[in-house]
């Protein structure tokens, strides 16, 4: 079945650039979708079809996905985006929904 | 907005069958705008897609999980509801309802989430 790898953990500076990975074969192929999972909540999805974003996202979300990793970005960051991360594709050969295994972004 | 609440038993034990129920309001489950689905979150871990159904009945199982599991829709009730049989301590999870968009498919709209711990 596909597999969706994440960076377990990402560590940055408040005001600074977060880049998140999602690495998959072709993955450029497929839309990919981003969820942040605050501490003891439900996930949220920030962003899908690989750049769009959903009412109330904030413009500091962004992504975009090539060849074979998709691309999570939160500019300027804030203590408050401290999550969990994670990407999601819809595996059509198996009828599957993937999730990668999340990355955990720590504010500094 | 669609408003989904997970409930069921909070402990169930080896072996038992685990059995959880989803109750969809702010809109009706037998239209065709979306899959329902379960994904499940084990403590400390990352997230599990576990089956979606669309109100048809049309059904997608997780493979590792097909043997067990088995997902139904009351459109009566504008519920639908997981069952997996013969549970260990490796199903604890929080077990999350949602709402699937489709082409492609992506989860709109998360339950809280409800706990359920196997042990005896």
């Amino acid at each position: 079945s596909y597999v969706l790898t994440q960076p377990p953990s990402l560590l940055v500076a408040p005001g600074q650039t977060a880049t998140f990975t999602c690495g998959g074969s072709n993955i450029g192929t497929v839309s990919v979708h981003w969820y942040q999972q605050k501490t003891g909540q439900a996930p949220v999805m920030v962003v899908y079809d690989d750049s769009a974003r959903p009412s109330g996202i904030p413009e500091r979300f962004s992504g975009s996905n090539s060849g074979n990793t998709a691309t999570l970005t939160i500019s300027r960051v804030e203590a408050g985006d401290e999550a969990d991360y994670y990407c999601q594709v819809w595996d059509s050969s198996s009828d599957h929904v993937v999730f990668g295994g999340g990355t955990k972004l720590t504010v500094l | 907005q669609l408003q989904l609440q997970e409930s069921g038993p909070g402990l169930v034990k080896p072996s038992e069958t685990l059995s959880l129920t989803c109750t969809v309001s702010g809109g009706s489950i037998d239209g065709s705008s979306f899959y329902w689905g379960w994904i499940r979150q084990p403590p400390g871990k990352g997230l599990e897609w576990i089956a979606n159904i669309f109100y048809s009945g049309s059904t997608d199982y997780q493979s590792s999980l097909k043997s067990r599991v088995t997902i139904s829709v009351d459109t009566t009730k504008n519920q639908f509801s997981l069952k997996l049989t013969s549970v260990t301590a490796a199903d604890t999870a929080v077990y999350y309802c949602a709402s699937l968009s489709f082409t492609p498919i992506r989860v709109d709209s998360w339950g809280r989430g409800t706990l359920v711990t196997v042990s005896s």
